[in-house]
């Protein structure tokens, strides 16, 4: 059966901090990997994930994703307010038509 | 945004009757889906279309029929409602095979 399992699964930080979040999975036929930030209403896309390695970057947000350990990371640096929501795991694996596999999320508390 | 609506948004309903959601796209995405989100489940799916009248169950089909008869709509039905089929319902598109998938804003549905 597909997994994928994030920790932790909350978080209470201040302003300023930074945050990783985890995210591993055991899959059939691996595709990709993708994090979804979702406040109040639907999930928004951030990265996807396909080669180790290699990091992907937006502003204050990266993402890495380890094939042989079977494990991505969200790095949130100087973390605001704003940055509050759950952040979600999702793994695509194959066949003939992309299927998602989700984590349960992680729900991230930015304090002032 | 990518264009999706869904529709309704909220819906209070009684064991037993009969439930359709909408959702529908203009961005003439190919491969449209129906999730539910739980607490502690994350977002699991139901089903999935690959194209007009081409679908297929996802994870947790039970009690769930979907029809698609145009490539913008993606009709989810709940024929007999129970109470555990409260929940939100997330439909999401893609443009292809292990494409990122975009979703739509929700419904939240609860049976009573």
């Amino acid at each position: 059966e597909d997994k994928v399992v994030q920790s932790p699964l909350s978080l209470v930080v201040h302003e300023g901090d930074t945050v990783t979040l985890n995210c591993s999975y055991e899959v059939t036929n691996f595709r990709s990997l993708l994090w979804y930030k979702q406040e109040k209403k639907a999930p928004t896309f951030l990265f996807m994930l396909t080669s180790s390695g290699i990091e992907k970057k937006s502003g204050r947000l990266s993402s890495i994703l380890d094939k042989k350990e079977l494990f991505s990371i969200l790095n949130i640096t100087a973390t605001q307010t704003g940055d509050s929501a759950v952040y979600l795991c999702a793994v695509i694996v194959g066949g003939q038509v992309n299927d998602m596999r989700f984590g349960a999320g992680t729900r991230l508390t930015v304090k002032p | 945004d990518a264009g999706i609506t869904q529709s309704p948004r909220h819906k209070v309903t009684e064991t037993g009757t009969p439930v359709t959601l909408r959702c529908h796209q203009t961005e003439n995405h190919r491969y449209m889906y129906w999730y539910r989100q739980d607490p502690g489940h994350g977002l699991r799916l139901i089903h999935y279309s690959y194209g007009v009248k081409d679908t297929d169950k996802g994870e947790v089909s039970d009690g769930y029929s979907v029809s698609r008869s145009k490539t913008e709509d993606f009709l989810l039905t709940l024929e007999s409602a129970t109470s555990s089929q409260t929940s939100v319902y997330f439909c999401a598109i893609s443009g292809g095979q292990g494409e990122t998938q975009y979703f739509g804003p929700g419904t939240r549905l609860l049976v009573l």
